[in-house]
């Protein structure tokens, strides 16, 4: 079992609607998850953070965390062509310093 | 504010070449560091990181090594390069006791 698992996609939605980005991981131990976007050929640039169960938003991007059922998601609101990328879900277990990544979901925003 | 430098940006070897990539972080002091690979259309795979000056832990057993020969610098070495290296090299960092990671801008290698 993958420590950390994302529908790989594509997910096509159309400018203006609302992009849904589901993760979810196999420790219950995990403390910290994390939101990265990641545009062809470039590193992955962090988008949000979430800690504690509920939504946290900022600006579009709301995060959603939910420790009981071990989903995290990402919703992206009046998504934009700009937003078309690849999304990684991340997580940092409670034995630190390390990471685990999900495999992305490529996301494509049609005008 | 913290900057961190990766290179060269692309890199094209020949099988059984040596390798040395190079990491170096600004503007914070005693980082955790990581170096990963992602082959194309894959996600991030974790190959070594780094909890301070000589202390390297590998994740996945390779014909690749790293070394942190100062507190702010992480290097990926190899000395024969074989097809299946051919990927996106990233390396990371986060605050001792920090929870987050941030990426370098990635070095591209081909191996051919």
């Amino acid at each position: 079992q993958k420590e950390v698992e994302q529908n790989s996609g594509p997910l096509s939605v159309p400018e203006g609607a609302i992009a849904s980005l589901n993760c979810t991981y196999s420790d219950r131990g995990s403390q910290s998850f994390f939101w990265y976007r990641q545009y062809s050929g470039k590193s992955p640039e962090l988008i949000m953070s979430i800690y504690s169960n509920g939504d946290k938003e900022d600006g579009r991007f709301t995060a959603q965390l939910n420790k009981a059922s071990q989903y995290v998601s990402l919703l992206i609101r009046d998504s934009q062509p700009s937003d078309s990328a690849t999304y990684l879900c991340a997580v940092n277990r409670e034995s630190f310093n390390k990471f685990y990544f999900g495999s992305g979901t490529k996301l494509n925003v049609k005008p | 504010s913290q900057t961190i430098h990766q290179w060269p940006a692309t890199l094209v070897q020949p099988v059984g070449s040596p390798l040395s990539l190079e990491c170096t972080v600004e503007g914070t002091s005693n980082p955790n560091l990581y170096w990963y690979r992602q082959a194309a259309g894959r996600g991030l795979q974790l190959l070594f990181y780094s909890v301070g000056i000589g202390q390297i832990s590998s994740e996945v057993p390779q014909n690749l090594s790293a070394s942190r020969p100062q507190d702010r610098q992480f290097i990926l070495s190899s000395k024969k390069l074989l097809l299946s290296d051919s990927g996106f090299y990233l390396c990371a960092w986060s605050e001792q006791g920090g929870d987050t990671q941030y990426f370098g801008p990635g070095t591209r290698l081909t191996v051919l």
